[in-house]
């Protein structure tokens, strides 16, 4: 099994930004996936979750403003962040379940 | 949205030292459907975090059994018997019973 998230950077207060998670090794349309991040020297904080059959549900910090997708043709998560603010700063990780995870990637919010 | 409380936030062991770490929720995690969704987590210094405990009490693939889990409904218990160095780092519970799902606030093990 194998995650690859990407799609970080810096960006404004207010902007936007899309991150990816590229998954294999195993049947990606059978799984639920997660979001979850890591605030610098804080720690796991629970984003998103997308079913099998897209379902999805959301921590109240991010609800209206992130949205979570799937393709499962590409084998793909995805995670759409809107209206960023300095405190979404953060290594967004995306799991299978909770026993498998990417390496993280980073969102600075910063003007 | 269900509060899980660890304690203590920091322990110190020594190397074969047996240590416990706790995980109390705000409301049951007794699911419907009868599983408990009752997680542990290691995250080591620079690294994702890894699966050790799922559903309470069951050991993940590959992790050492000197690693257990314990408790039902809102009181559960991580036990390590007989740390070792490659223990260090820090412990998170997490449930997956109510949406949204939530994580403690983690137990970091450090070496005394």
């Amino acid at each position: 099994v194998q995650l690859v998230e990407s799609g970080g950077g810096l960006v404004q207060p207010g902007k936007s930004l899309k991150l990816s998670c590229s998954a294999s090794g195993f049947t990606f349309s059978s799984y639920g996936m997660h979001w979850i991040r890591q605030a610098p020297g804080k720690g796991l904080d629970w984003v998103a979750y997308i079913s099998s059959s897209s379902g999805t549900v959301y921590a109240d910090a991010v609800k209206g403003r992130f949205t979570i997708s799937r393709d499962n043709a590409k084998n793909t998560l995805y995670l759409q962040l809107n209206s960023l603010k300095s405190e979404d700063t953060a290594i967004y990780y995306c799991a299978t379940g909770f026993d498998y995870w990417g390496q993280g990637v980073m969102v600075t919010v910063s003007s | 949205d269900v509060v899980l409380t660890q304690t203590p936030p920091t322990l110190s062991a020594t190397i074969g030292q047996s240590v416990s770490i706790s995980c109390r929720s705000s409301q049951s995690l007794l699911h419907s459907n009868g599983n408990t969704y009752l997680h542990w987590l290691l995250q080591r210094p620079g690294q994702s975090p890894q699966l050790l405990i799922y559903l309470v009490s069951r050991l993940e693939s590959g992790v050492p059994n000197r690693f257990s889990g314990s408790g039902s409904g809102t009181d559960f218990t991580l036990k390590i018997s007989g740390v070792e160095a490659e223990d260090l780092g820090v412990y998170y519970c997490v449930q997956g019973t109510h949406a949204p799902y939530t994580f403690g606030a983690g137990t970091k093990l450090e070496l005394k």
